[in-house]
């Protein structure tokens, strides 16, 4: 089966830019994460959407960060403007259903570079 | 608060037996989750573990005691292929996975 699909792979943009990454899940998978990872850290849920809804955006730095699921398929992160310390590696991941043993399946995600 | 603890870098030898812990302090507990992150890559599932005692799964071994909230992972006969950092993730009472920082696992031949 098709993995989940991420864009882009790498980008590289200066402070105050804007960049937007996208995300395409499993198909049939009714839920999606964003996270973020830091060199030498464990990922940090950013977003997790149930279909096209909002289920936790708690960690969300929404002066900055959006993030849109419209069709409750694939999925769009946009940062503006940009900071240094977003230089991360951002991850989707998708889940048939979450709860019990459901694993999460991880894009290749974005590696982004803030200058 | 809820933290997860796992060491930064371990160092084993090719061929032998490493054993990478996990200890959590979660709310609430619905599952533990293993997972493998080569360098430069995303993470992929190892192991599940929801109820106390050994999961088995080839090469790869995870613990669970909910008591003592405590995990570990076991690599038998290591490859220079496990390189890699090794995740543990915990499901907490609203099926929010918290996730350690993650073990570096270096092998040497």
């Amino acid at each position: 089966e098709a993995g989940v699909a991420q864009s882009p792979r790498y980008k590289i943009i200066e402070k105050r830019q804007s960049v937007a990454f996208w995300c395409n899940p499993i198909s049939g998978h009714a839920t999606l994460y964003w996270y973020q990872q830091i060199l030498g850290q464990g990922p940090k849920l950013l977003i997790q959407f149930q279909n096209n809804g909002v289920v936790d955006d708690s960690q969300l730095p929404k002066d900055r960060f959006s993030a849109e699921r419209l069709k409750g398929v694939d999925s769009t992160l946009k940062i503006q403007p940009a900071k240094l310390e977003d230089s991360a590696v951002y991850l989707c991941a998708s889940i048939q259903k979450a709860g019990g043993s459901e694993k999460l399946f991880f894009g290749s995600g974005t590696q982004l570079s803030v200058l | 608060g809820q933290n997860i603890d796992q060491p930064t870098e371990m160092t084993a030898t090719e061929g032998a037996i490493v054993q990478i812990n996990c200890t959590y302090q979660t709310s609430g507990f619905n599952g533990l989750f293993w997972y493998q992150q080569h360098a430069g890559e995303a993470p992929t599932f190892l192991s599940y573990n929801v109820l106390d005692g050994l999961e088995e799964k080839g090469r790869f071994s995870s613990f669970l005691s909910r008591s003592k909230g405590y995990s570990y992972l076991l690599l038998k006969e290591l490859q220079m292929k496990d390189s890699a950092s090794y995740l543990c993730a915990v499901r907490d009472s609203n099926y929010q996975l918290i996730w350690g920082a993650g073990t570096k696992l270096i092998i040497k031949p």
